[in-house]
């Protein structure tokens, strides 16, 4: 089946840092990833989607200057957290869809295990 | 505004049973459905999904019923396991061309099967 990665599945860090996180899909190429957060109890919110060779589409209300999301290749893409601070602890989780013929039914999104972020 | 509802929270079952979760929406444009099991702190793992143009879709334990007119769609797991304790999220988008293939996600419903 598809599946995704993503790294680190958690990390501690202080608050002004930067953060960065990896999405890959490894066993299919990925022409479209979707980065979501996801508060205690609460549904996945859709924060961008990013598009291979192309800039990311954010959600409205999501900094995209505080949110750098990069799809540089079909496997990898990744969401850097600017100058974090504590409002910005949650679950991050991103998701990737493959090209239509690709693994698992088309137009499915495949998640990947998260990232805990924790900005102390 | 939510477009896709989940209206019950949490759903408690006897291992063996039948469990139903169900899920409304209010977009028409949505055309294709998906179901996604969840574990606390993992990402969302597929589980099964239906096309508009279907009313029913099955594998294995688990079958999608979707109701177009009523704008609403459930989840039937026959018999529930301990194992599917999880939560389960109703997703949906609209058609390919449009809004970027973006999902849209339910609440969630916590589901506990009893021993």
């Amino acid at each position: 089946g598809a599946v995704v990665s993503q790294h680190p599945s958690w990390v501690i860090c202080k608050s002004g840092t930067s953060v960065k996180i990896e999405c890959r899909s490894l066993d299919f190429q990925a022409t479209t990833m979707f980065w979501y957060r996801q508060f205690p109890k609460q549904s996945l919110m859709l924060m961008a989607t990013s598009n291979e060779g192309s800039k990311a589409t954010y959600e409205q209300g999501v900094e995209k200057d505080k949110f750098l999301i990069n799809h540089a290749s079909l496997t990898l893409s990744t969401l850097t957290v600017t100058s974090a601070h504590p409002e910005d602890s949650s679950f991050y989780i991103c998701s990737a869809r493959g090209a239509s013929g690709s693994a698992g039914p088309a137009d499915t999104q495949y998640f990947g295990p998260g990232t805990r972020l924790t900005v102390l | 505004d939510q477009q896709v509802k989940q209206n019950s929270p949490s759903l408690s079952v006897q291992e063996g049973r039948i469990s139903i979760l169900n899920c409304d929406y209010t977009n028409s444009m949505f055309d294709y459905f998906l179901w996604y099991k969840k574990y606390p702190a993992e990402g969302p793992t597929f589980l099964i999904s239906i096309s508009s143009i279907k009313d029913k879709n099955e594998d294995g334990r688990f079958t999608v019923f979707l109701n177009k007119s009523a704008k609403h769609l459930s989840l039937h797991i026959v018999p529930s396991q301990p194992g599917d304790s999880a939560v389960y999220f109703c997703a949906a988008r609209p058609a390919i061309k449009a809004a970027g293939n973006k999902l849209t996600f339910g609440g969630g419903t916590r589901v506990l099967v009893k021993p």
